[in-house]
């Protein structure tokens, strides 16, 4: 059965760089079939999707953070990460980390399993 | 960006009733549309995908229909573990967008 958990500091502050890690188990990082990605949702806002990772290092992300985020695998601990720098009290959010699934490749894909999430809080 | 519009952001309802949510692509995205649940300080959970396609363990009171802009959510009769928000997402191409989500409240 597959599990995502989410880890890192609850605390950021403003400036610098919020840093999490996704802990797969139950399935293989390296899969073909799977991307990767991190979502956030703000206090009492919608779903916004970050990016998203291949096993192979391949990274997709949404174009207004593009410019501040990294994310990338870790293939010997089956887990990915996400940097997103230069924070500030916007980015305080819920992160959470989710699998994307492969089954058709004219597509891209849903989040069909999703950890917990995170709050993570920007303040000095 | 395609933006994916749901509506109502919000209703109430009663155990028993019929609900239809809907979500509007700002272009076509073929079927590549998925749903999901949220209820209070919990993840997401998927219900659809492709438009109509349930997920596994979903039960048959949700289902779902529509391709190219437009799409609805139906919830054949509405119980109480079924209030939560609902939201929608397009996967047809990047970035991949949510709508605002639709909060069903009730009654």
């Amino acid at each position: 059965q597959l599990q995502l958990q989410e880890s890192g500091p609850a605390l950021v502050r403003p400036s610098e760089t919020l840093s999490l890690t996704c802990t797969v188990s139950g399935a293989s990082i390296r899969s073909v079939t799977s991307y990767w990605g991190w979502i956030r949702q703000a206090p009492g806002k919608g779903l916004e999707w970050i990016g998203s990772s291949y096993y192979s290092g391949s990274t997709y992300y949404t174009p207004s953070l593009k410019s501040r985020v990294i994310i990338s695998v870790d293939t010997s601990k089956n887990q990915f990460s996400l940097n997103l720098s230069s924070v500030t009290a916007a980015d305080t959010a819920v992160y959470s980390c989710a699998r994307g699934p492969i089954y058709d490749w004219n597509a891209l894909y849903y989040f069909d399993n999703w950890g917990p999430g995170t709050l993570v809080t920007v303040s000095s | 960006d395609i933006q994916m519009t749901q509506s109502p952001s919000s209703l109430s309802a009663s155990v028993g009733d019929r609900v239809t949510i809907t979500c509007r692509a700002s272009q076509g995205i073929s079927n590549y549309l998925a749903w999901f649940q949220q209820k209070p300080g919990k993840a997401p959970k998927s219900l659809i995908h492709d438009a109509s396609k349930l997920q596994s363990g979903v039960p048959s009171k949700f289902s779902g229909s529509g391709s190219g802009t437009d799409f609805t959510l139906t919830i054949s009769s509405l119980q109480p573990e079924d209030f939560a928000t609902y939201y929608c997402q397009q996967y047809s191409a990047y970035p991949l967008t949510f709508g605002g989500g639709t909060r069903v409240d009730i009654k």
